[in-house]
């Protein structure tokens, strides 16, 4: 079954404990692609990866450090959590970067940082 | 700037009607992809349906369709026969080809409340 899986679902930690949200995608796909959710804010960009050893910034990536060694996976990295990173986070992955298809996401991972 | 804008953060309907959720978006981009998701309670994304710019027929996927009108830069999402299940919230979402970040861009949502 195709898809996009991240861990942990569910996460509580405290300020400044390093932690990391693994992605892993079985699609094959060059394009992986982080984002945060908080009320009222809709989804918004952390990072993203054209390919392998190519990532760039998105539109809110103070905090957070990514890599792409793998093809297939896309772990998202909170050196220093802090509570304004207390959020719901969503790895996406898709063919290719220069494409406005689909994106398919995982399912989740809900982060608080107390 | 691009942008994806719904104005209607809240709706009701009642259960076997049809509602309409609006969306408008702004690019200046000819090639763009625009989207549906849905996310429920329990939190995941879950894709409904996709139109590309360059499409001519407006997409239909089951229960939803996407009234596409490209020219006033809408896409509303309908519903058809509501049911209990669709209360959810709703995101409108556009996936512009320029700057090469394959980013989607979502609106902030809308929340959909299906009453029996």
């Amino acid at each position: 079954e195709a898809q996009v899986t991240q861990n942990p679902r569910y996460l509580i930690t405290v300020t400044g404990k390093k932690l990391t949200v693994t992605c892993s995608q079985n699609m094959n796909h060059e394009y992986m692609s982080w984002y945060r959710q908080d009320p009222g804010l809709g989804l918004r960009q952390i990072y993203y990866s054209m390919n392998v050893e190519v990532t760039d910034k998105g539109d809110v990536p103070e905090g957070y450090k990514v890599s792409r060694k793998e093809k297939r996976n896309f772990p998202l990295i909170l050196e220093s959590p802090s509570p304004n990173q207390t959020s719901l986070y969503f790895c996406a992955s898709s063919g290719l970067a220069a494409n406005t298809g689909e994106l398919f996401f995982g399912e989740g991972s809900r982060l608080t940082v107390l | 700037a691009q942008k994806i804008t719904q104005t209607q953060p809240g709706m009701f309907v009642q259960e076997k009607e049809a509602v309409t959720l609006d969306c408008t978006y702004d690019t200046s981009d000819q090639s763009y992809g625009l989207f549906w998701y849905k996310q429920p309670s329990s939190g995941e994304m879950i894709f409904l349906i996709y139109q590309g710019s360059y499409d001519e027929q407006n997409a239909t996927e089951g229960r939803y369709s996407l009234n596409f009108q490209k020219a006033r830069k809408s896409a509303n999402l309908v519903i058809s026969a509501s049911q209990l299940g669709d209360s959810a919230m709703y995101f409108c979402a556009m996936r512009p080809i320029s700057g090469n970040t394959g980013k989607l861009i979502f609106g902030q949502g809308t929340t959909l409340q299906v009453k029996p």
